[in-house]
């Protein structure tokens, strides 16, 4: 059974560009979750999507945001980069909406210059 | 919102040692997972443990929902245990996880 999917790996932009993350769930789990993790604010949760439906959002501005395709696939946008936007990229897939066990994927590190 | 702190922030073993990860919590939880993070950034599911105890090889775990801890044993480490070993939860009411700061362990040789 193949685990979460993130794409690309690694990626380098540079400040005001924009960037277009994805991420394929576990065959079957309907929930993706994206996370930010950086050394300084540690991991921190970013929003969450369940069939198609963005139902949890954590506390980061506009230039953030996401959506989830009818497969469960997602993608997440940041526009206008920051320096500080470099971070590791997590997504988690759960088969259900509440209190499910959350499953990772490598992650997305991403570099603003 | 609910408060995670796990302790120590820092552990160095010698291998074939035994350790005690700690994970409190400041409110009621409805989830709680231990992770560990690989030295490539991927957060590897250890345990789905909101109440009660579970082991898996040489590592277990022990929720205490009612006092609001939770405790990851690893025994006989090993040097592929080095990583940092988070847990997080989702309290009653609210869906999304929230990361403890995490325990960095170091096993040497």
């Amino acid at each position: 059974k193949a685990g979460v999917t993130q794409t690309p790996r690694y990626l380098i932009k540079t400040r005001g560009q924009q960037v277009t993350l994805s991420c394929s769930p576990i065959s079957g789990h309907r929930s993706v979750s994206w996370y930010q993790q950086t050394p300084g604010q540690g991991l921190q949760f970013l929003f969450e999507y369940f069939s198609e439906t963005q139902r949890n959002k954590g506390n980061f501005p506009g230039r953030f945001s996401g959506r989830q395709f009818s497969n469960s696939r997602s993608e997440m946008n940041v526009s206008t980069l920051e320096l500080g936007d470099s971070a590791l990229y997590l997504c988690a897939s759960s088969r259900q909406a509440v209190n499910g066990e959350l499953f990772f994927g490598e992650g997305s590190r991403l570099t603003v210059l | 919102g609910i408060q995670v702190e796990q302790s120590p922030p820092d552990l160095i073993l010698q291998e074939g040692a035994n350790s005690t990860l700690r994970c409190n919590f400041s409110d009621s939880v409805n989830n709680l997972q231990w992770f560990h993070q690989n030295p490539w950034g991927q957060l590897i599911n250890l345990f789905y443990i909101p109440s009660g105890t579970k082991q898996n090889g040489r590592l277990s775990a022990t929720t205490v929902a009612t006092e609001r801890y939770s405790l990851l044993y690893i025994s006989s480490s090993q040097t592929t245990d080095s990583g940092v070993y988070f847990c997080a939860v989702n309290d009653e009411g609210n869906e999304k996880l929230t990361f403890g700061t995490g325990t960095r362990l170091t096993i040497i040789p």
